[in-house]
């Protein structure tokens, strides 16, 4: 299996522009993660998605940030308008879901690196 | 609340020396599971070992060794005779029934390894 795939590896915007990150989940997964790493933070969960639904989105920091899952095989995070504050690593991770053992362990995309001028 | 801490923010070591990385973890759920993951400079988050709050044997994949003890609530990761590669940020993990496939992660161990 590819893995989870991340797009685009690195993004450079200004701020006020709409920035869109990308990511396609490990073939058979059904839930998926969307994380934010800072030095000053370290790493955030924004949002995680089981079966396309979103469950929780307490960590997503203002309405400026959306999450969609319209399949099974891709999300994305837009940031709307962006911020020098949003600049971070942006990961998305996908797992098998809780099933009928327990937790399964997240398998993380290379990440997107954003920097907001 | 679940909680992890890893209070070793920084630490290095000499190459082929032994350094073990402390987690402790706080919940109040009686099934749970453990995580540690390694992040080396490429950056990319690479998933370790996993362990349930039912299993408490240690764990040995080559060089790297776990131990879980329930009676601390820590669940310790240990590099025997560290090499330059072993050098990352490692986070540990904690999930429970109540918080689903939801991840609560430490705030990493920065290891860097000198050779």
């Amino acid at each position: 299996d590819a893995g989870v795939i991340q797009s685009p590896r690195h993004e450079v915007t200004e701020m006020g522009q709409e920035v869109t990150l990308r990511c396609k989940p490990i073939s058979g997964h059904n839930s998926l993660f969307w994380y934010r790493q800072t030095m000053m933070r370290g790493l955030e969960l924004l949002i995680y998605f089981n079966n396309n639904v979103p469950i929780d989105d307490s960590g997503m920091p203002e309405d400026r940030f959306s999450a969609k899952m319209p399949n099974a095989s891709f999300s994305t995070l837009k940031i709307q308008p962006s911020e020098p504050r949003d600049s971070a690593v942006y990961f998305c991770a996908s797992s098998l879901g809780p099933g009928t053992s327990g937790s399964n362990e997240q398998f993380f995309g290379p990440g997107t690196r954003l920097t907001v001028l | 609340a679940q909680k992890v801490t890893q209070a070793q923010t920084e630490i290095s070591v000499v190459e082929k020396e032994d350094v073990t990385l402390d987690c402790v973890y706080e919940t109040r759920d009686t099934t749970y599971y453990l995580f540690w993951y390694k992040q080396p400079p490429s950056g990319e988050l690479v998933f370790l070992i996993r362990r349930n709050s039912f299993d408490e044997q240690n764990e040995i994949s080559g060089r790297y060794s776990w131990n879980f003890q329930k009676s601390t609530s820590s669940f310790n990761f240990t590099i025997t005779a560290s090499q330059v590669v072993d050098s990352a940020v490692y986070f540990c993990a904690l999930s429970d029934r109540n918080t689903g496939n939801q991840f609560y992660f430490g705030t990493g161990t920065s290891l860097t390894v000198i050779p």
